[in-house]
């Protein structure tokens, strides 16, 4: 079963920042958590990971909290191709550990 | 760098058939996954193999099977087929242990039991 609660669905505007918050309050500490999205009729695509720095890359941003209970992925200006499913995933050994997708976030950027 | 290709893209199957779908990795990467993807139950992971060798298997009934080739292509087989067996089949690749834990998709085989 997934270890991680993310809302149903967001609406964002075009332009803005799209903050998607999910909820791990069970994560250990050595597991990770990543994030992955799919666009409709595409297969998941990685976004971005962390364990319990927040990162940056070209995509977008992860904040994780202190105690690690919780984080948010930030997309800086969303357009209309982020509109898709977001999944937060919590991951122990992603090196031998498949991924365990839960329901996820259906984002939708709206013009 | 050519991504994750599968194939086919789209199939139909009767009731009792066995099927059989293939997924070319990304050059240089030596780890292949399986995942189905259902309305009702939604991404699940089937089985991993690297290195031709099977290192992780969800829980799906064995009617699944797969395998991985020397050149790192691999198969899935589905014998038996169960109207429930329709989904969205979705390969991923990634460079192996110890390095790029990022996994890559392929566009997914979309199979239609009847």
């Amino acid at each position: 079963d997934a270890k991680t609660t993310q809302p149903p669905s967001m609406d964002c505007a075009e332009g803005r920042a799209a903050n998607l918050p999910c909820n791990h309050s069970t994560i250990s500490g050595n597991e990770y958590v990543y994030w992955y999205r799919q666009i409709h009729s595409q297969g998941p695509q990685y976004i971005i990971h962390g364990l319990k720095n927040n990162e940056t890359n070209e995509m977008a941003s992860l904040i994780i909290t202190e105690d690690r209970k919780s984080s948010t992925l930030i997309l800086p200006h969303a357009t209309l191709r982020d509109t898709a499913v977001y999944y937060c995933i919590v991951r122990v050994d992603p090196r031998n550990t498949p991924l365990v997708f839960g329901k996820g976030t259906r984002l939708s950027v709206i013009a | 760098k050519a991504g994750v290709t599968q194939t086919p893209r789209y199939l139909i199957k009767t009731r009792g058939q066995q099927v059989t779908l293939s997924c070319s990795p990304i050059s240089g990467h030596r780890s292949v996954s399986w995942y189905q993807q259902t309305p009702g139950q939604g991404l699940q992971f089937l089985f991993e193999y690297f290195s031709e060798t099977q290192r992780n298997k969800g829980n799906f009934p064995g009617r699944f099977s797969g395998r991985q080739f020397s050149n790192s292509r691999s198969e899935m087989n589905v014998s038996t087929l169960e109207l429930g067996d329709s989904a969205l089949y979705l390969c991923a690749s990634r460079q192996g242990a110890g390095s790029s834990y990022e996994q890559y998709f392929g566009p997914g085989t979309r199979l239609t039991v009847t």
